[in-house]
Formats: C-alpha cells, structure tokens, sequence
C-alpha cells in the first residue's frame, strides 16, 4: 500500500507555464520530505526538500508548499522548461530512516 | 567524484539462478538502501542498512538478501530469481537518516 499518494500520474505543460504535482500522506511520523528528479536512465536525483516545520520553501524556479494538518504537500514548477520535462516524486522520511516514494509523475513541458 | 556506483547496468539472467548487484559509495555515508522500480508504483525500498552488521527489510524484501561487511558496500543478493523480480533497480546512500539520499545509475534486471 502506497504511503505517500502523488498526482497527477502524468501532465503536459506549455513552455512558460506553471506544473503542479501533489503529495498526500498518511503517516504522521514523517518529518522529512524531499522531491526528486528522474531524467530516462538515470537514478533519481534531489530537487528540493523540506521539514513540517515550514509551510512554504523556494529555489530558484521550484517551490514546495507544505500544509502539515492536511498532510499534503506539493511541487510547483514556475515557467516550466522543456529541460524540466522528466519524471517527479514525492517522497517521506520517517525517522527510522525508511524513504517512502510516491509513483511518479512524468511531466512532458512542450515548446 | 562523489557517488554511488552500481553494476552491473544491465543484466539478463535465468529464473534460480543467483546472482549479485554490487553497489558502492565513496562518500563514508553510513546509511544505505535497495529500490526496485516498477511503473505506476515509484520506488520501493528493498532493504536498508543504518551501519556495517546493520541491515533491515523494506516494504517489499521476499527473495532478496543483503550484506553490509565494509561501510562502503552494500551488495543486492538474489539466491533464486524469479520473473516477477524483472525491474529496474537502485542503490541509494546518505550520511545519515533525514539527509539527502544519493542515486546510482540503476540495473535494469531481467529474468527469463
């Protein structure tokens, strides 16, 4: 049963134009939560990260918003790039140090 | 260059018999952790090691074996392969539990 629930499966996003993928957990020993990029035949890769003490963290063209009573948390990609078109999840920490993953979301940015 | 290495890339092998995916890391990051990929699914952790000796199961460790005898590697043990252990599949390391974890490149593994 998949612990941390990610959507879209999949978007097409104009070049310029904003990408929105969204996380939702359940398990509330999770304390860490970073995202992460996969190009095709490469291991995934961080992005970005952020801890529940924080509703909102930005780099560069990357922002995650973190809503901690509703356990959801999101990725917003600003002025969408065709370089950006790769495979994003979501993904939880517990403190044991299990890494749970969301399935994926295959973002195709088109020019 | 720090990273985490794996191999092999590909491999193509029969159904019972075993093999080995070595992965190594070069950055003294004491935990380390086994994915498998499968589509619509993402990455589910296979086994984890938090120290040498250490080694604890995953959400999905049937029909896998690990070992951690030297902090820098971490081997993926299939004693009898099976068609439904066809993924793709990734060795992860980080300095420690809340950090940020490091990729391998992936073995794309099938069994026939």
């Amino acid at each position: 049963q998949q612990q941390v629930k990610q959507s879209p499966q999949s978007l097409i996003v104009q070049k310029g134009g904003i990408s929105i993928i969204n996380c939702a957990y359940e398990n509330t020993a999770f304390d860490y939560f970073p995202w992460y990029q996969q190009f095709p035949g490469k291991g995934p890769a961080l992005l970005i990260a952020i801890r529940p003490d924080v509703s909102e963290k930005k780099e560069g063209r990357f922002t995650i918003s973190f809503n901690k009573s509703a356990k959801q948390f999101s990725l917003h990609i600003m002025d969408s790039q065709p370089g950006d078109s790769a495979t994003y999840f979501c993904a939880a920490f517990d403190s044991w140090g299990k890494l749970q993953f969301g399935a994926g979301t295959q973002v195709v940015v088109t020019p | 260059e720090a990273q985490v290495t794996q191999n092999p890339r590909y491999l193509i092998t029969v159904t019972g018999k075993k093999l080995t995916v070595t992965c190594s890391q070069n950055m003294n990051h004491e935990y380390m952790s086994w994915y498998r990929q499968d589509p619509g699914l993402g990455l589910r952790q296979i086994y984890y090691s938090m120290n040498v000796e250490v080694t604890d199961k995953g959400d999905v460790p049937e029909g896998y074996k690990v070992s951690r005898k030297e902090k820098r590697n971490f081997p993926l043990i299939l004693e009898s392969p099976s068609p439904n252990q066809t993924s793709l599949y990734f060795c992860a390391s980080r300095l420690e539990v809340n950090t940020e974890a490091f990729f391998g490149q992936g073995t794309r593994l099938t069994v026939v």
